[in-house]
């Protein structure tokens, strides 16, 4: 069956450093993998988008690797501040219309100052 | 702001009770879903609806029913609620009214239920 992983563990660093979280799947051939951020008590909200066919996308501080060879994505928040502490989803995305997005479990990240 | 909201926001229940979610949306889009969200397990898919009167089972759908009478409302309903559905429940909305198509969605508030 699909499946997806995340650091299990949550990430600790400090401010000003660059986190990097994992984003792994099996069984799954994605033609698409999306990151959101999630506060607590509120629901997910979409930060990046990569396509099967691209290696790498930069958004500000954000930066999303995606290799389909090894199945997996990273994702990096460089000069990390404590307002990025949240949680972070990966998701994968088939290639039909209106198809089903499949959610990591989240990686929690804690900026210390 | 995508403009989608859940009703109720909480709602605590008995065992074998009927429960009712209400997800409402502004803004025409066609593709509406509903997750849930427990520890450990990340977000998982109930039902999705891909447009009115058209609907689809995700991967946790035992349990679940859903409506989509119209655009702007998906219902999410447990006809008789067990302990094992008090969740986190997630309703989202796919792109961006009018824009390209890229597959993310946008997420509600959440309704936290809790079922005794």
């Amino acid at each position: 069956s699909q499946k997806i992983e995340q650091n299990s563990e949550a990430l600790n660093i400090q401010e000003g450093k660059t986190a990097t979280l994992t984003c792994n799947y099996t069984n799954y051939s994605p033609a698409y993998l999306q990151w959101y951020r999630q506060d607590p008590g509120r629901g997910p909200v979409f930060l990046l988008l990569i396509r099967e066919n691209e290696k790498e996308k930069r958004k500000e501080r954000l930066k999303v690797t995606f290799d389909t060879t090894l199945k997996q994505s990273l994702f990096h928040i460089t000069a990390s501040q404590p307002a990025d502490s949240a949680t972070y989803l990966c998701a994968l995305g088939p290639n039909n219309q209106g198809g089903k997005l499949i959610f990591g479990q989240g990686t929690e990240l804690s900026v210390k100052p | 702001d995508a403009g989608i909201t859940q009703s109720p926001r909480h709602k605590v229940t008995e065992t074998g009770t009927p429960v009712t979610l209400r997800c409402h949306q502004t803004e025409n889009h066609r593709y509406m879903y509903w997750y849930r969200q427990d520890p450990g397990h990340g977000l998982r898919l109930i039902h999705y609806s891909y447009g009115v009167k058209d609907t689809d089972k995700g991967e946790v759908s035992d349990g679940y029913s859903v409506s989509r009478s119209k655009t702007e409302d998906f219902l999410l309903t447990l006809e008789s609620a067990t302990s094992s559905q008090t969740s986190v429940y997630f309703c989202a909305i796919r792109g961006l009214a009018g824009g390209p198509d890229t597959g993310e969605l946008f997420f509600g508030e959440g309704s936290r239920l809790t079922v005794l």
